[in-house]
């Protein structure tokens, strides 16, 4: 079982459209967890930290269910420039600052 | 200028070469991650090191050495390439110190894309 979870897709959503991301970790020492953006062929730029408590930055909110062991992602108002792949991410609870990521869900936004 | 850089950025190679995939950094961290990248697989994580001194080896370290010449640098050698380990690969740099138990945000240099014929 890979350690961080994701739907790989693909979603092909209009603009305008809502739309949801889930991943399940399996490591119950992770204590901090992210979603990481990728466009094509590009490095991985973080997206947002996701906290306990949820947490939102403009059209996207991240919430975390650590009972559950998962995370989400929430996309409003797609936008074609939000096409790419979204990276799940978890960090153990060490002092290695070591990530394990997700293999990625990818998100086509189209007209 | 780039914060995390990585050299070359694209290399075609033969079986049982021996390449290097250079990172620098101009963030000053202390962490540097090296990872491939796979379709359908995600990334992995072949070493680590927190500074100098401490190299640690990720999941996939086999066929893979590193060295940590300078906080700034940190190098991947394939001592003998095969086409396996023909994919794209990232370098990554981050700032959280030892002890305080919990990781941060890694930032990533555009990638190396290595094929090995």
């Amino acid at each position: 079982r890979k350690e961080v979870e994701q739907d790989p897709g693909p979603f092909n959503v209009p603009e305008g459209a809502t739309v949801a991301f889930n991943c399940t970790y399996s490591n119950s020492a992770s204590q901090s967890f992210f979603w990481y953006r990728q466009d094509c062929r590009k490095e991985p730029k973080l997206l947002m930290s996701v906290y306990s408590s949820g947490n939102e930055d403009g059209r996207f909110t991240a919430q975390l269910n650590r009972a559950s062991q998962y995370i989400s992602l929430l996309i409003r108002d797609s936008k074609l420039s939000d096409s790419a792949t979204y990276l799940c991410v978890a960090g153990i609870g060490t002092s290695y600052g070591k990530l394990t990521f997700g293999q990625g869900t990818i998100l086509t936004v189209h007209p | 200028d780039a914060d995390v850089t990585q050299t070359p950025r694209n290399r075609i190679t033969k079986t049982g070469k021996r390449i290097m995939l250079e990172c620098s950094q101009t963030k000053g961290h202390d962490r540097m991650y090296w990872y491939r990248q796979d379709p359908g697989l995600g990334l992995r994580l072949i070493y680590y090191s927190f500074d100098v001194k401490d190299i640690n080896k990720g999941e996939i370290s086999d066929g893979y050495s590193v060295s940590r010449q300078a906080q700034a640098k940190f190098s991947l050698s394939l001592e003998s390439a095969i086409p396996n380990q023909t994919a794209l690969y990232f370098c990554a740099t981050s700032d959280l110190k030892p002890g305080q138990g919990m990781s941060n945000e890694q930032f990533f240099g555009p990638g190396t894309r290595l094929t090995v014929l």
